[in-house]
């Protein structure tokens, strides 16, 4: 099956600097990449996805990029700010066949932004 | 209405009761999820429904039983738990099974 590892698993900066998280994947049929956020007693929300026939997007402060042929995708938190400090965790799964609807998390990362 | 909400929001239930996790959504989408998250831990897939048929079950213990009565509604009825299996039990949707996951705000179990 899908494993994800993504790394580092805690992360400290300083507002108004840049975060960047990673993730890489086993299975070359992973088609789908999410990213949520989830603070302390919260539900997980998705914040920024992917698909594999896209290389980057971007939503405000936030951008995620996909290498395929690497098999890794990354979070890029650009302006940090206190509210940005969470539980960030990437996600991968493939559309169709026995695994329709199956995300695999990575194991987490701790983002702490220091005021 | 673009949430999943579910019921309760905590529950203390002891190894030898019997309860049920409620899980709603109105945004008509077909795909609804459980999911199993300890502290400091990602989501761990439980069970899948497709159109209201379970198409995953990840190796879950009998104890969890899951019932989708309706496109909107998903129940995980829980009996005979351990105290191992108390964690934030987590349910989502989606429009498809390759689609955005939408996650309610969790039901907190404590088995005592």
């Amino acid at each position: 099956g899908e494993n994800v590892e993504q790394h580092p698993s805690t992360l400290s900066v300083q507002e108004g600097d840049s975060a960047v998280i990673k993730c890489t994947y086993s299975d070359s049929a992973s088609n789908y990449f999410p990213w949520y956020k989830q603070e302390l007693g919260k539900r997980p929300q998705l914040i920024i996805d992917i698909r594999s026939n896209v290389g980057e997007k971007k939503d405000q402060r936030i951008a995620v990029t996909l290498n395929k042929t690497a098999k890794h995708f990354s979070l890029h938190i650009t302006e940090t700010q206190p509210e940005d400090s969470a539980v960030y965790f990437c996600a991968a799964s493939m559309s169709g066949g026995t695994s329709y609807g199956k995300l695999t998390f990575g194991q987490g990362t701790i983002l702490t932004v220091h005021p | 209405d673009t949430e999943v909400t579910q019921t309760p929001k905590h529950l203390v239930m002891g190894m030898t009761n019997k309860k049920s996790l409620k899980c709603e959504q109105h945004m008509g989408h077909r795909a609804m999820y459980w999911y199993k998250q300890k502290a400091k831990k990602p989501p761990e897939l439980m069970f899948v429904y497709s159109y209201e048929k379970l198409s995953i079950n990840e190796s879950v213990p009998s104890r969890f039983s899951p019932e989708c009565p309706n496109s909107s509604l998903l129940n995980l009825h829980l009996h005979a738990l351990q105290p191992e299996d108390s964690a934030l039990y987590l349910c989502a949707s989606s429009q498809g099974g390759s689609d955005e996951q939408y996650f309610g705000p969790g039901t907190r179990l404590t088995v005592t």
